[in-house]
């Protein structure tokens, strides 16, 4: 079965500072895709990024940035020079196959502190 | 830009009260789910419907909890009678093959 984990419970950051958000995932599929959503305190959940598995380039969308590595199964998230609207809980999913539920992890509470 | 409508956006009512909750997915797709949050649980699967056809609601308790596709442009989740530990935000999501799936605002849902 598909799992996710995102060890990381709460991580507080001072504004401009680097942070990294991991995520752990465990599938038996070959090909898969993985992702990301932010939920602010507003409540809504915000598609971040989709990756497919067999596509092990790193991707860069302004201060956001994704490292994959099927490797060692992470999928982790780095925001560079956070700022205090960055503040939300981030979430990593991964669904069961194809166009199917999503698996999410329990989420990280990122707190940028101003 | 096309998003997944949710109404209402808050409900709050008294146990034993039947909830409804109405999602329009974004036009085209042809999946929609439902999912839950909560703090113990986190985000979790309720049911998902592709072209309309109810495919998991494994999720769902069976005795009260019901999901539905009336046409492609309406899902409704209902809960007859609530209960306290409904309380939940109630999100609906849609999507098609290969593509993100994208969430409504949710329904925060509050059963006194």
């Amino acid at each position: 079965a598909q799992k996710v984990t995102q060890a990381q419970t709460e991580i507080s950051v001072v504004e401009k500072e680097d942070v990294t958000l991991d995520c752990v995932y465990e599938t038996r599929d070959t090909t898969y895709y993985l992702f990301w959503y932010k939920q602010p305190p507003s409540g809504e959940l915000v598609f971040l990024i989709r990756r497919n598995s067999f596509d092990e380039q790193n991707e860069i969308s302004g201060r956001y940035s994704w490292n994959f590595q099927k490797s060692t199964s992470s999928f982790n998230f780095t925001i560079t020079a956070s700022q205090v609207v960055d503040s939300a809980v981030y979430f990593c999913a991964l669904p069961r196959s194809g166009n199917t539920p999503l698996v999410f992890g329990k989420g990280t509470r990122l707190s940028v502190i101003a | 830009d096309a998003r997944v409508t949710q109404t209402p956006r808050h409900k709050v009512t008294e146990m034993g009260q039947e909830v409804t909750m109405r999602c329009q997915p974004i036009l085209g797709h042809n999946t929609v789910f439902w999912y839950r949050q909560t703090m113990m649980q986190g985000l979790e699967l309720l049911a998902y419907f592709r072209n309309r056809a109810p495919l998991d609601d494994s999720g769902m308790p069976k005795d009260r909890f019901s999901a539905e596709m009336p046409d492609a442009t309406l899902a409704t989740l209902k809960i007859q009678p609530s209960e306290p530990r409904d309380s939940a935000v109630y999100f609906c999501a849609s999507g098609d093959f290969g593509q993100p799936q994208h969430f409504g605002d949710g329904t925060r849902l509050s059963i006194l």
